[in-house]
């Protein structure tokens, strides 16, 4: 069965440049979440979308916005990147609610 | 603050055991209850998942155990083996809200 596809799964980035993530949601999957794990922690919710409008928001930086396409994949940007946005970031997406499907994660590293 | 309390926060069972894991909740609106494991560097899978009309749901060796009006929920696991090792994590949704407990690291010896 199709997942959730992410990319990249890694990135390498210095402080204060940007960073762009993108998912791909399962097919026919009209929600897409985004996510930010650090070590040993839960999955903190950051943003979510809703048939390409943004429906809900979560702990986001103001230096982090979203968006999803007519397509459905979504990109989250990173700007002016500090060390402590170094984690794993996922994408989960959804069939109109409830049941999140992750997706692999994309590993960021600020140095 | 954690609206969905997960404990233990480490577990250690032997092969063949039952791994039990609880959470609590607050807010009554939640209605959609999931379980998630993870592996290290991977993301979340949903394992599974309860909703509040139904005291229980098992699927193989995992079953949701779920007390309304305790507000408490919790994951055994039977005949736990070695690549049951990862960490777990309860949640409760309402819609597309979802909260996530602190994770429980399970580890299962052989």
């Amino acid at each position: 069965a199709a997942g959730v596809i992410q990319s990249p799964r890694h990135l390498i980035k210095e402080k204060r440049e940007t960073a762009t993530l993108k998912c791909y949601p399962i097919p026919r999957h009209d929600t897409v979440y985004w996510y930010q794990q650090g070590p040993g922690q839960d999955p903190q919710f950051l943003i979510s979308f809703y048939e390409k409008m943004q429906s809900d928001k979560g702990s986001i930086p103001d230096r982090f916005s979203a968006q999803q396409f007519s397509d459905y994949h979504s990109e989250l940007n990173m700007s002016s990147l500090e060390l402590g946005d170094s984690a794993l970031y996922f994408c989960a997406s959804s069939p109109q609610g409830y049941e999140q499907y992750f997706g692999p994660g994309t590993r960021l590293t600020v140095t | 603050q954690q609206q969905v309390k997960q404990s233990p926060q480490s577990l250690i069972v032997q092969k063949g055991g039952i791994s039990i894991i609880n959470c609590a909740y607050e807010n009554t609106a939640f209605d959609y209850f999931p379980w998630y494991q993870q592996f290290p560097g991977k993301g979340p899978a949903l394992l599974i998942a309860i909703r509040p009309d139904v005291s229980e749901k098992k699927e193989g060796r995992f079953t949701i155990s779920f007390n309304k009006s305790a507000k408490q929920f919790s994951l055994h696991i039977m005949d736990s083996q070695p690549g049951d090792s990862a960490t777990y994590f309860c949640a409760a949704s309402m819609w597309d809200d979802m909260r996530f407990g602190a994770g429980t690291r399970l580890t299962v010896k052989p």
